[in-house]
């Protein structure tokens, strides 16, 4: 039982390039979220995902893309990278009956 | 809008000891859940403790506890013993009680906390 992982764990790109950050979930949860953490800021929540085909725009959805093709998984994408996309990203997820999130390790993407 | 304070960005605790760490935040909510996460340098986000908006009794986990005052809407956390493990940052975290996933946690800006040896 891995709980949530987040691939990959560091990523640098360049302004306008595009990547994918995955977030997979081995505990059959509904929800799934996603964060970015900045210096004192705490986590902002971009996106989430009540189910499997669903997503929601959260505090910070501009910039990003998101998708949820399978229960387990729940992709973060950055269509044209910013600097200010430069941030700590957390993918967290929890089931639909409780109330605790269980994050992954984080990502550290940096957008030169 | 729900906000939550952390007025305290660092706090320093010799081991052994005992530290609290503030938080209060702003809701008109009547139920709702409230949180401490703990982020060591590893950077993963750890659930320290959780306490519901409608127990009136403090929740407490091990040497970690706290002291929840609806009224004020304060949630502090005292951790007794200090271990050198407990350095990291600790966040302060609000969640409405209802509303399915929509309810989305609601962070303080986090206390960084030093343990001396």
């Amino acid at each position: 039982n891995a709980g949530v992982t987040q691939t990959p764990k560091f990523r640098v790109l360049k302004t306008g390039q595009s990547m994918t950050l995955l977030c997979a979930q081995d505990m059959n949860h509904e929800y799934m979220y996603w964060y970015r953490q900045d210096p004192g800021m705490g986590l902002r929540l971009i996106h989430y995902s009540v189910g499997e085909g669903t997503t929601a725009k959260g505090e910070v959805p501009d910039g990003y893309n998101v998708s949820r093709l399978k229960k387990q998984n729940f992709l973060l994408g950055l269509e044209s990278a910013a600097p200010s996309q430069t941030s700590v990203y957390f993918c967290a997820s929890r089931p639909s009956r409780a109330d605790t999130q269980y994050f992954g390790p984080g990502t550290r993407l940096t957008v030169l | 809008a729900q906000t939550v304070t952390q007025s305290q960005p660092e706090m320093s605790v010799q081991e052994a000891e005992t530290v609290t760490l503030s938080c209060t935040y702003d809701t008109s909510e009547s139920d709702y859940y409230l949180f401490w996460y703990k982020q060591p340098p590893s950077r993963q986000m750890i659930l320290v403790i959780r306490q519901e908006a409608y127990k009136q009794q403090n929740a407490t986990e091990n040497r970690f506890s706290v002291n929840f005052q609806k009224a004020a809407k304060s949630f502090s956390l005292k951790i007794s013993d200090s271990q050198l493990g407990d350095a990291a940052m600790y966040f302060c975290a609000y969640r409405r009680s209802y509303g399915g996933a929509t309810n989305k946690l609601i962070f303080g800006t986090g206390t960084l906390l030093a343990v001396q040896p």
